[in-house]
């Protein structure tokens, strides 16, 4: 049973471009959150989504900042027009399709974005 | 704001010896915490989890004590071996669904 897989693994881009981060869930999980990470620092909640579903979306930044989780296909992060400031881990997390009690999240091993 | 915070941003301790790790948090709405331990350019790895109608809860060589009076969390670490280190991040769910809420985080270094 894979864990939650995230793509790529590093990603480098210069100011003004777009950025795509991908996501798989775990398999028989329907929940997916986006968590941000700055060096040094705790995880801060982006988005929460269900299948063709955004649940809590939050802790997004207003602008430049997008998240889908289609029918078919990963859940994609999406920002446009990068910055410098935009340069952290992003985590992406899943849960069981049964969460009316509170479950504990699975990460996968982050996308490393660096804004050039 | 976040208001899950730690009271020590690092811990060094000596190899087999007990670490001890803490956590405060102000809502005293939620009802299910988490600790979380991620080592370098990794994802975080689930340890352990407690919810509020517990007191403790053990796993192997890790216990969660909760204090609901005093809003605080701690994580224990019995007999710490050098792959313990790592940051070490408790979490809590404030009942928004699955969404958790992470704390700062308090860097585990076993000196061997």
């Amino acid at each position: 049973n894979a864990g939650v897989m995230q793509n790529p693994r590093h990603l480098v881009r210069r100011r003004g471009q777009e950025a795509r981060l991908r996501c798989s869930p775990m398999k028989g999980h329907s929940h997916v959150y986006w968590y941000r990470q700055l060096p040094e620092e705790g995880l801060k909640f982006m988005v929460y989504l269900q299948k063709e579903n955004i649940i809590d979306e939050s802790g997004m930044p207003k602008e430049r900042f997008s998240a889908e989780f289609p029918k078919e296909g990963p859940s994609i992060l999406r920002i446009q027009q990068v910055v410098r400031g935009d340069s952290a881990a992003y985590f992406c997390a899943s849960s069981p399709l049964d969460s009316a009690t509170n479950e504990k999240l699975f990460f996968g091993s982050g996308t490393q974005l660096s804004v050039l | 704001g976040e208001s899950v915070g730690l009271h020590l941003p690092t811990l060094s301790v000596q190899e087999g010896d007990n670490s001890i790790i803490n956590c405060a948090y102000s809502n005293s709405a939620s009802d299910y915490f988490i600790w979380y331990k991620q080592e370098s350019g990794k994802g975080p790895q689930f340890i352990i989890d407690i919810r509020s109608n517990m007191d403790k809860r053990q796993g192997q060589r890790v216990t969660v004590l909760l204090n609901k009076t005093v809003k605080h969390l701690s994580l224990q670490i019995a007999a710490t071996q050098p792959g313990d280190s790592a940051v070490y991040f408790c979490a809590e769910n404030r009942n928004q669904g699955g969404k958790l809420i992470f704390g700062q985080g308090t860097e585990l270094s076993v000196k061997p």
